[in-house]
């Protein structure tokens, strides 16, 4: 199976905070990687495809690049909304498995 | 488009738990559903996915044997079967359906499986 490995862990930010979460896959994976935001109790919410194409109705704060093996997730100016736990996803092959989640505190 | 779930379910180690997933608002046929399962306080996991147009599917290698993917076209619903349960697959299981972007864009409100003796 792909090994999905997330950075940091943990993040404490302030609204308005530019924040970045990078994903790193352990093959290539091409830009077969999802981005998902899960709030507390809540279902995940699919954020970004395709390593950075926005998923419809997803705000245009939210960002993704990347490609290969690293990959990054941004949200250029953190909204009270936006504290949850992400998660990164494989699609390059089955099972297609997600990193370990990166919670976003508020500062 | 909404997807309603089947209620909590407490299972003893050794049965079978069959999770629903009732879809409206669209048509049912025109997209794919995947299965996602979330333990206590832990991450996702991937569990497999079905095409509602003609039932194939694909599952992950750690449940293929233990999982069943099923739908119901007459009734706009998806099943997940899972069979010979063991205490780490309590946890909450979410469907999920493709959205036009082929990835899962819109999800159940989940169901616990509690797996207890």
């Amino acid at each position: 199976d792909i090994q999905m490995t997330q950075s940091p862990s943990s993040l404490s930010a302030s609204i308005g905070d530019r924040v970045t979460i990078t994903c790193r896959a352990s093959q290539s994976i091409s830009v077969y990687l999802n981005w998902y935001q899960q709030r507390p109790g809540k279902a995940p919410n699919l954020l970004i495809y395709a390593a950075s194409s926005l998923q419809s109705e997803v705000p245009s704060r939210f960002s993704g690049g990347g490609s290969g093996t690293h990959f990054t997730l941004t949200i250029s100016s953190l909204q009270p909304e936006d504290f949850a736990t992400y998660y990164c996803q494989q699609t390059d092959s089955i099972p297609y498995t997600f990193g370990q989640g990166t919670r976003v505190d508020i500062k | 488009v909404q997807l309603v779930q089947s209620g909590a379910e407490v299972k003893k180690p050794g049965a079978s738990a069959k999770v629903s997933c009732k879809a409206s608002g669209y048509t049912f046929t025109s997209y794919g559903f995947t299965w996602v399962r979330q333990a206590p306080g832990q991450g996702l996991e991937w569990m497999g996915w079905m095409s509602a147009y003609n039932g194939n599917t694909k599952y992950a290698p750690k449940f293929q044997g233990r999982v069943t993917m099923t739908r119901d076209t007459s009734t706009s619903t998806a099943h997940m079967e899972l069979r010979s349960l063991k205490s780490d697959d309590t946890a909450i299981y979410y469907c999920a359906r493709d959205s036009p972007s082929g990835w899962p864009g819109y999800w159940g409100q989940g169901t616990l499986v509690t797996v207890s003796s």
